[in-house]
């Protein structure tokens, strides 16, 4: 399994755009690479999935290098409900095994 | 569709206690797990099933069992209650086999073991 390392914590203000990078150096040639966002007290919501270049949603863009081995969560002009945590996970649904470990998440706080 | 559906939402037991934890997707996704929580801290997978009458440990295995019977329930066991199961327990699905999933959380259930 691919494992993931993130930044523990970013700060941001109002209005600006974020960047967290994960690093997934041994992701597999199957593997998907899935951002989650999560409030306290809540389940994770997923945000964005991708194989690679870029993919964009109507919340964030993820930015995917030709080598893969690391992945960029992009959030547009951030606002403070955008204080969360932020999970990169990668996997291949195609497998007979789909196993999702997350990893311990950037811990994003957005300051007015 | 409701989802994924948990139940209780809060639990508390004593120690040496034994519950299940129920887990309920409407959805027919066939993959399934079982996550918990610990304060501050990211989910760590307990169990997870690919199927019917399939299901693999996490990294978290121990003081847990599990079954996957039908589809669409995949219930969590905690036998023998200990304090360092006292965790919120997410339950998730996704469709599974195809590009493109998303896992689908449950609210949680919130537990304390004293």
């Amino acid at each position: 399994l691919a494992k993931t390392t993130q930044p523990i914590s970013m700060d941001s203000y109002e209005g600006q755009e974020v960047n967290i990078t994960c690093s997934h150096n041994n992701i597999a040639t199957n593997d998907y690479i899935t951002w989650y966002q999560q409030f306290p007290s809540q389940g994770p919501r997923f945000i964005i999935q991708g194989y690679k270049t870029k993919v964009t949603n109507e919340v964030a863009s993820l930015f995917i290098p030709a080598d893969r081995k690391s992945s960029t969560l992009s959030l547009p002009r951030v606002s403070l409900s955008d204080t969360a945590v932020y999970y990169c996970l990668v996997g291949a649904p195609m497998d007979s095994s789909y196993k999702l470990i997350f990893g311990s998440g950037t811990r994003l706080l957005v300051r007015p | 569709n409701a989802g994924v559906t948990q139940t209780p939402k809060f639990r508390i037991l004593k120690i040496g206690q034994s519950m299940t934890l129920q887990c309920t997707q409407d959805m027919n996704h066939n993959y399934m797990y079982w996550y918990r929580q610990d304060p501050g801290m990211g989910l760590k997978l307990i169990y997870y099933s690919v199927g019917a009458g399939i299901t693999d440990k996490g990294e978290v295995p121990n003081g847990y069992n599990v079954s996957r019977s039908t589809t669409e329930d995949f219930p969590l066991r905690l036998e023998l209650a200990a304090p360092s199961q006292t965790s919120v327990y997410f339950c998730a699905s996704i469709p599974g086999g195809t590009g493109g999933d998303e896992q689908y959380f449950g609210p949680g259930t919130r537990l304390t073991v004293t």
